[in-house]
């Protein structure tokens, strides 16, 4: 099984301010014959079930505002939240989707500072 | 718009079989441009993808659950269902059905409210 591991598991940051999480498989989930990493990202409000971001490592979903966006490849990859607002107050987890099962990181909780 | 409805048994004994239907609307669940995944999460605790079937029947499982675990889709009836046998307490989980995209790679993009279930004696 691919493993993710994701960083930190929790964070505060600022209203207004930029979060930052990690995100790193324990082999590549780059797809070489389309050059595509097979890497989402969702955000889990409590009492809800998860929300799609990110897919492609980096292609946000639609109605998903632009403050949201995803970097990396290969192994390691990033969540940046920029202008945080109240209602990002979530927890976040990354997932690999390059072979089964298609596991996810532990989640990483943002709150507000 | 594709949407999904977990149903059944809130409460399922030691040893005995949890068994779950999801009910698709909004689309065909024969539809090629669907797989149909569960995945569950303890209460307080993290996502665990159990597994996924394809519109032509083709099954993913977990390894973790391999032995335990069937998913099956009856599309006259418009469902896909879980079942995993032999259930502890460490299968208390809110189970969650959704829905993948073969043509986004297989990812899980539509998710069901969950339903909470409960291995109790």
């Amino acid at each position: 099984d691919i493993v993710m591991t994701q960083s930190p598991d929790s964070l505060a940051v600022s209203l207004g301010e930029t979060a930052t999480i990690n995100c790193k498989s324990s082999q590549s989930v780059l797809y070489s014959s389309n050059n595509k990493d097979y890497l989402a990202w969702y955000q889990q409000k409590p009492g809800q079930p998860p929300k799609l971001l990110i897919y492609w490592a980096s292609t946000r979903e639609s109605g998903v505002p632009d403050r949201f966006s995803g970097s990396g490849s290969g192994t390691d990859f990033t969540l940046t939240i920029s202008s945080l607002r109240a209602e990002d107050v979530a927890v976040y987890y990354c997932q690999q989707y390059y072979s089964p099962p298609h596991t996810f990181g532990q989640g990483t909780k943002l709150e507000i500072k | 718009q594709l949407q999904l409805q977990e149903s059944g048994p809130g409460l399922v004994k030691p040893s005995e079989t949890l068994s779950l239907t999801c009910t698709v609307s909004g689309g065909s669940i024969s539809s090629s441009n669907y797989y149909w995944a569960w995945v569950r999460q303890p209460p307080g605790k993290g996502l665990e993808w159990i597994g996924s079937v394809s519109h032509s029947g083709s099954t993913y499982y977990n390894p973790s659950l391999k032995s335990r675990v069937a998913i099956s889709v009856d599309a006259s009836k418009g469902q896909f269902s879980l079942k995993l046998n032999s259930v502890t307490a460490a299968d208390t989980s809110i189970y969650y059905c959704a829905s993948s995209n073969p043509r986004r790679g297989g990812l899980v993009d539509q998710w069901g409210q969950g339903t909470l279930v409960t291995v109790s004696a």
